[in-house]
């Protein structure tokens, strides 16, 4: 099955730096989407991209389909951006998701 | 904006008994809902896949037995977790589906502790 592969595992920036994460994932997919999960648990949607660059705010999502893989760029990182973030893949339509593991951010001030 | 209601947040139970968690689509029709859990270890299993007019198609290791589902209509769906054990335990997230916005939209989630 689908597998997704997040680096890094974990990233600690000081305030004001840039953040860039990674998703590899084992098979072609037609959706990848972003989530970042708060210290109680809940998933907050952030982006989703099949292919190509999007936009939001401080948060960049590339996905590059054919080379399964996908990346998240955080811009000028805040301390209220510490947490988890998550990439999923899965198909058009259709609410099944393959989780990465996720990359703890710490973001210092 | 698309919002999603779950509750109970938390919930203890006693090792074989069960509990019933419940989920509300608000501002988008869910054309479907799917039913993970994230483990203590952090990591996430879907449940099952639970698609409108359409049969919920469990994932292997749950079974419709074990984790009955409903979802009458587009906006609302439980799960009941059916005589429940310490391996049971852990984060269940309903996520439900907006078409229109071609994204998966998470609940807060229901953390379950087993005595």
């Amino acid at each position: 099955g689908q597998q997704v592969q997040q680096s890094p595992a974990s990233l600690v920036l000081q305030e004001g730096e840039n953040a860039e994460l990674q998703c590899n994932f084992s098979s072609t997919a037609t959706r990848l989407q972003w989530f970042y999960q708060r210290p109680g648990g809940s998933l907050v949607s952030l982006l989703s991209n099949p292919s190509g660059t999007k936009h939001t705010g401080r948060l960049t999502s590339t996905t590059v389909t054919k080379e399964r893989r996908g990346s998240l760029h955080i811009s000028s990182s805040q301390i209220t951006d510490s947490g988890t973030y998550l990439c999923a893949m899965g198909g058009t339509n259709t609410g099944k998701l393959t989780f990465g593991d996720g990359t703890v951010l710490t973001v210092k001030p | 904006g698309a919002l999603v209601y779950q509750y109970p947040r938390r919930t203890i139970c006693k090792s074989g008994t069960s509990m019933r968690m419940e989920c509300q689509a608000v501002g988008f029709q869910a054309t479907s809902v799917a039913w993970y859990r994230q483990s203590p270890q952090k990591t996430f299993e879907l449940i099952a896949l639970s698609t409108v007019n359409s049969a919920i198609k469990y994932e292997q290791n749950f079974t419709q037995e074990k984790f009955p589902i409903s979802h009458p209509n587009l906006s609302f769906s439980s799960m009941t977790v059916l005589n429940a054990y310490l391996e049971d335990r852990g984060l269940y997230l309903c996520g439900a589906y907006s078409t229109s916005n071609e994204r998966l939209f998470f609940g807060h989630g229901t953390k379950l502790s087993v005595l």
